[in-house]
């Protein structure tokens, strides 16, 4: 079945570091790809997304692009903010459901230091 | 801006007691769905719901009932609630149809905790 596997956390890095979170997909057909983000107290928010391959999603100033020969979706951010600090999912859509199910990675933590 | 607001944030219950769970959509999504976060788990999908009525087990569906009467209203219940379903719930909707890219938006999250 369809399956995502992200880097395991915590993620330490100090600010204006760069940022890679691993995530890689397996799935039948072709997913649409995100990336949620969630900050401390809150509910998941989308952050960026990309629906077929060798599209680039990117939001405040992070991005991913869909990689189908090496099925990844890594996210990058060049320079770090201790605002950054929140829990990061990969995800992909399992299109062969009616309801568009989404099927979520076990999310990386990451904390920004000063 | 799509809302998904949850009743409770904050929820304690004892072993046995019967809990609801109410989330409310105000952008006439047609899909519903209750997940739950568990750390190291990621999310893991409890029930969805694609129209009012309807309603699909998700991955982990035991111990857990849906209901969906109106479109805007999911409401998930326990109905003998045990330690092991203290968590945090998530509802989320999506809108149906063919320029849908299954994009979440999620309410802010029910943490329950059973005593």
């Amino acid at each position: 079945g369809n399956s995502v596997t992200q880097m395991e956390g915590p993620v330490t890095l100090s600010e204006e570091a760069f940022l890679t979170i691993n995530c890689t997909y397996t799935a039948t057909g072709y997913p649409s790809l995100f990336w949620y983000v969630q900050y401390p107290g809150e509910g998941l928010q989308l952050l960026l997304k990309a629906t077929k391959a060798d599209d680039k999603g990117s939001n405040k100033g992070f991005e991913a692009t869909y990689r189908k020969e090496t099925t990844s979706f890594h996210l990058e951010k060049g320079s770090v903010q201790v605002s950054d600090s929140a829990v990061y999912f990969c995800a992909l859509s399992d299109s062969r459901s009616s309801a568009s199910k989404i099927i979520f990675g076990s999310g990386t933590r990451l904390s920004i230091r000063p | 801006d799509v809302k998904v607001t949850q009743s409770s944030r904050y929820l304690v219950k004892r072993t046995g007691e019967k809990v609801f769970l109410e989330c409310v959509q105000d952008m006439d999504h047609e899909n519903m769905f209750w997940y739950r976060q568990d750390p190291g788990l990621g999310l893991r999908l409890i029930y969805f719901s694609y129209d009012v009525k309807m309603k699909e087990k998700g991955d982990i569906p035991e111990g857990y009932s849906v209901s969906r009467e109106k479109k805007e209203r999911f409401s998930l219940i326990l109905e003998s609630a045990s330690t092991n379903q203290t968590s945090m719930y998530l509802c989320a909707s999506s809108f149906l149809g063919p320029s849908n890219t299954g994009e979440l938006f999620f309410g802010e999250g029910s943490r329950l905790t059973v005593l």
